[in-house]
């Protein structure tokens, strides 16, 4: 079946450090691709994604791409701020499904 | 926008009431979604619906049901609520085919605590 996997742990950086989360998939086919952020106490918001290997998702400094090589779609970002401070999910949805597959969510804590 | 609202944000109820969750949608998705979502277990979905008095199972739909009788509302009932049942409830739509590449969308979700 489908699958996503995020690195375990919470991530905790000081600003304008880099970051990078990783995410693995299983699936088959040619799966869709994407990252959602949870800021404290609200809902999930789409970040960016990818539909077809190679592409290139990006929004608000977060880029991530399609590696269907590596079944990857790590999320990076050169320089993160206090603001930035959110639980960040992986997602996939398979052709020909309407469900999404999650990760585990990681906790980003930025630290002024 | 995309814009779906849930009709609670903060939920106190007690064990064995009955318990409705609304959520509104204004794109005229077709599939809608009922999620959990508790520390160390991610997401989890309860129901779905793709169309009008239609809806699937998700992976934990014991103790819920589920109601959709117009497009743009989607119902989680808690027939008789239990303790275990506390938790962060999120709801999403999305649409169908190609154009579900284009992700879910999710309300602010509705913390519900069960006494």
């Amino acid at each position: 079946g489908n699958s996503v996997t995020q690195m375990e742990g919470p991530v905790t950086l000081s600003e304008e450090a880099f970051l990078t989360i990783n995410c693995t998939y299983t699936a088959t086919g040619y799966p869709s691709l994407f990252w959602y952020v949870q800021y404290p106490g609200e809902g999930l918001q789409l970040l960016l994604k990818a539909t077809k290997a190679d592409d290139k998702g990006s929004n608000k400094g977060f880029e991530a791409t399609y590696r269907k090589e590596t079944t990857s779609f790590h999320l990076e970002k050169g320089s993160v701020q206090v603001s930035d401070s959110a639980v960040y999910f992986c997602a996939l949805r398979s052709q020909g499904n309407n469900r999404l597959a999650f990760g585990k969510g990681n906790q980003v804590v930025v630290i002024p | 926008d995309v814009k779906v609202t849930q009709s609670s944000r903060y939920l106190v109820k007690r064990t064995g009431e009955k318990v409705f969750l609304e959520c509104v949608q204004d794109m005229d998705h077709e599939n809608m979604f009922w999620y959990r979502q508790d520390p160390g277990l991610g997401l989890r979905l309860i129901y779905f619906s793709y169309d009008v008095k239609m809806k699937e199972k998700g992976d934990i739909p014991e103790g819920y049901s589920v109601s959709r009788e117009k497009k743009e509302r989607f119902s989680l009932i808690l027939e008789s609520a239990s303790t275990n049942q506390t938790s962060m409830y999120l709801c999403a739509s999305g649409l169908s085919g190609l154009a579900g590449g284009r992700g879910q969308f999710f309300g602010p979700g509705t913390r519900l605590t069960v006494l």
